[in-house]
């Protein structure tokens, strides 16, 4: 199974680009990369996901680079309300069998 | 949100009890999963169904008992439980299973039941 390996937390100030960076050495083919945000108290809510290269929507980038044994999420202009914690998730579907192997997380606080 | 909600949302139960956590999606969604999220550790896959049948039992104790009633329910039965089984317990859906024709990975969470055993 592929094992992530995340920063345990970062700071950054509001209008900054923040970009975490999720280790994942032994990924998979099958494998995609999904990152998730959670608040205190709330489930974790999706953010994007992406296989190789980069992906964007409204919200953030993913970057992932050809050997894909590593990503990173970018966070364009954070504002307080960005302070969470972010998972890096590795999807695995083999031969029927489903494992979500979720990171530690970062935990990322915006300062004013 | 309240495309997935959870109840109790809050639950302290001694060793002895039997108590179930209820999951229950507004989404349409044909899967759904159980998480556990202990203090200081990463989210940890228990139970996936589809289409209300068990795809998955992540090497998950028999003190947990799942059940899936329907696409849009599901249980989580407890009984007999140990301290160290205190967490949170994340009910999730996704419209379908991931695989490489549907390419989707994104899961909807609830907010979760805090789970304390005494």
């Amino acid at each position: 199974l592929a094992k992530t390996t995340q920063p345990i937390s970062m700071d950054s100030y509001e209008g900054q680009e923040v970009n975490i960076t999720c280790s994942h050495n032994n990924i998979a083919t099958n494998d995609y990369i999904t990152w998730y945000q959670q608040f205190p108290s709330q489930g974790p809510r999706f953010i994007i996901q992406g296989y190789k290269t980069k992906v964007t929507n409204e919200v953030a980038s993913l970057f992932i680079p050809a050997d894909r044994k590593s990503s990173t999420l970018s966070l364009p202009r954070v504002s307080l309300s960005d302070t969470a914690v972010y998972y890096c998730l590795v999807g695995e579907v083999t031969s029927g069998t489903y494992k979500y192997i979720f990171g530690t997380g970062t935990r990322l606080k915006v300062l004013a | 949100e309240t495309g997935v909600t959870q109840t109790p949302r809050h639950l302290v139960m001694g060793m002895t009890n039997k108590k179930s956590l209820k999951c229950e999606q507004h989404l349409g969604h044909n899967a759904m999963y159980w998480y556990k999220q202990s203090a200081k550790k990463p989210l940890e896959l228990m139970f996936v169904y589809s289409l209300e049948e068990r795809v998955e039992n992540n090497s998950v104790p028999s003190r947990f008992s799942p059940e899936c009633p329907n696409s849009s329910h599901l249980f989580l039965h407890l009984h007999t439980l140990q301290p160290e089984d205190s967490a949170l317990y994340l009910c999730a859906s996704s419209q379908e299973l991931p695989d490489w024709e549907t390419l989707n990975y994104e899961q909807y969470f609830g907010p979760g039941t805090r789970l304390t055993v005494t």
